[in-house]
């Protein structure tokens, strides 16, 4: 299996510039989750999905993000207009149920906001 | 809601010597344990974890942790350090089964430098 597959794996964008990152998950996981690791506030959960429905979005910033996931295969985090303080690594994990809550991680996409 | 600290944000060993990095948990129902491992411009893999069977874990790499439920802790040990283990070793604690319990809560991270 190839693994979850983010792109890009670096992204530079001028402040107000609309960002999106993207995700394919490992087939046959039914969990999909965005994470956010920066110096400051270390890994947050930004929002998860299972089969495909947002399951808790408590940790997206502010009305800024919104991420979607169309199918099993694909998810993106989007973010409009792109801060300074958006700059960060994103990561995108997935899991299936009867692991027990291990997840798979992606390479994470490097966002530098200017 | 549950949350892990990591004591020490930077432990540095000498290659062949003891690791022991410290995570002690917080959590209002029996929690699944973690610790994952990351290499510089990786994402995060997973070392071993706890999941309410036996209380002494083996992961890979030759690293084991405790849970101690008494303690609150569930330190990652390894008996002699090699120069590839040194990057950043996460500690994170999820609700077992109940609703959400994929949702990791992710510790702040110790960075693990091996000295020559």
């Amino acid at each position: 299996d190839a693994g979850v597959i983010q792109s890009p794996r670096h992204e530079v964008t001028e402040m107000g510039q609309e960002v999106t990152l993207r995700c394919k998950p490992i087939s046959g996981h039914d969990y999909l989750f965005w994470y956010r690791q920066t110096m400051m506030r270390g890994l947050e959960l930004l929002i998860y999905f299972n089969n495909n429905v947002p399951i808790d979005d408590s940790g997206m910033p502010e009305d800024r993000f919104s991420a979607k996931m169309p199918n099993a295969s694909f998810s993106t985090l989007k973010i409009q207009p792109s801060e300074p303080r958006d700059s960060a690594v994103y990561f995108c994990a997935s899991s299936f149920f009867q692991a027990r809550s291990t997840l798979h991680f992606g390479n994470g996409t490097r966002l530098t906001v200017t | 809601a549950q949350s892990v600290t990591q004591l020490g944000s930077h432990v540095s060993v000498s290659e062949g010597a003891l690791v022991l990095l410290r995570c002690n948990y917080s959590s209002s129902v029996p929690p699944y344990l973690f610790w994952y491992v990351q290499y510089p411009n990786q994402g995060l893999q997973l070392l071993l974890k706890y999941t309410s069977a036996a209380t002494l874990v083996k992961g890979i790499n030759g690293f084991e942790a405790e849970f101690k439920k008494s303690e609150t802790s569930f330190h990652l040990t390894k008996p002699s350090a090699h120069m590839r283990d040194a990057a950043e070793y996460f500690c994170a604690v999820s609700d077992g089964w109940i609703q959400g319990a994929q949702k990791l809560v992710f510790g702040q991270g110790t960075r693990l430098t091996i000295n020559p």
